[in-house]
């Protein structure tokens, strides 16, 4: 079993839906969750962290973490054709320490 | 501010050569790094942490003989790919924690595209 699963789509959606990620996690001692996007053959580029449980909020983007599932979700408003990209979760123990990735979920959002 | 700057973006060498990459943090010292690969449509892998001034700590599975990471200074980084084969051909990106910084969060290079012929 991977520490960290997520769908790996592809995920297409029309401009304007609301898009919904969703990663779940085995290890317990993860602390530090993360959401990052990446375009095609680039580097991944942070969009949002969480420490611990709860939800946060940054313009379009919504981060909610449950540690009690081992669930993390990333929820896109208003999506855009410039949302298409990977997004993936990743998740660490401790602030600095390794990064676990999940696969990545391609997404796309037709106009 | 925070960003690593890696070398080269793309790379193209022959069988049982060796390739150097480099990652630089350009307006902060990053302690620790992280090297990663991926292949197409899959995730990053990490292959290894280095910290600067010490020996770096490999991810099970990664050969340390045939990736080479030296981190000698607190802004460079580098990952050799000794003697390659046509299975190494992937895409290697960098990644500094912010920790040094007091932020959480990481940020990485824009990657390196190595293709062994």
């Amino acid at each position: 079993q991977k520490e960290v699963e997520q769908d790996p789509g592809p995920l297409s959606v029309p401009e304007g839906a609301i898009v919904s990620l969703n990663c779940t996690y085995s290890n317990s001692a993860f602390q530090y969750f993360m959401w990052y996007r990446q375009y095609s053959r680039k580097g991944p580029e942070l969009l949002m962290y969480t420490y611990s449980s709860g939800n946060k909020e940054d313009g379009r983007f919504t981060a909610q973490v449950d540690k009690s599932s081992k669930y993390i979700s990333l929820f896109i408003r208003d999506s855009q054709p410039s949302d298409s990209a990977t997004y993936l979760c990743a998740m660490s123990a401790g602030m600095g320490g390794k990064l676990i990735f999940g696969q990545g979920t391609e997404l796309s959002v037709k106009p | 501010g925070a960003v690593v700057s890696q070398h080269p973006s793309w790379v193209i060498c022959k069988s049982g050569t060796s390739v150097k990459i480099e990652c630089r943090s350009l307006d902060f010292q990053a302690t620790t790094m992280f090297w990663y690969r991926q292949f197409p449509k899959q995730s990053l892998m990490l292959m290894a942490t280095s910290n600067e001034g010490s020996k770096a700590t490999y991810e099970q599975g990664v050969e340390k003989d045939k990736f080479l990471i030296n981190h000698a200074s607190l802004t460079l980084s580098t990952l050799t790919v000794t003697s390659a084969h046509p299975e190494d051909s992937s895409f290697y990106i960098c990644s500094a924690s912010l920790s040094d910084r007091g932020t959480v969060g990481y940020t990485f290079g824009s990657g390196t595209r190595l293709t062994v012929v």
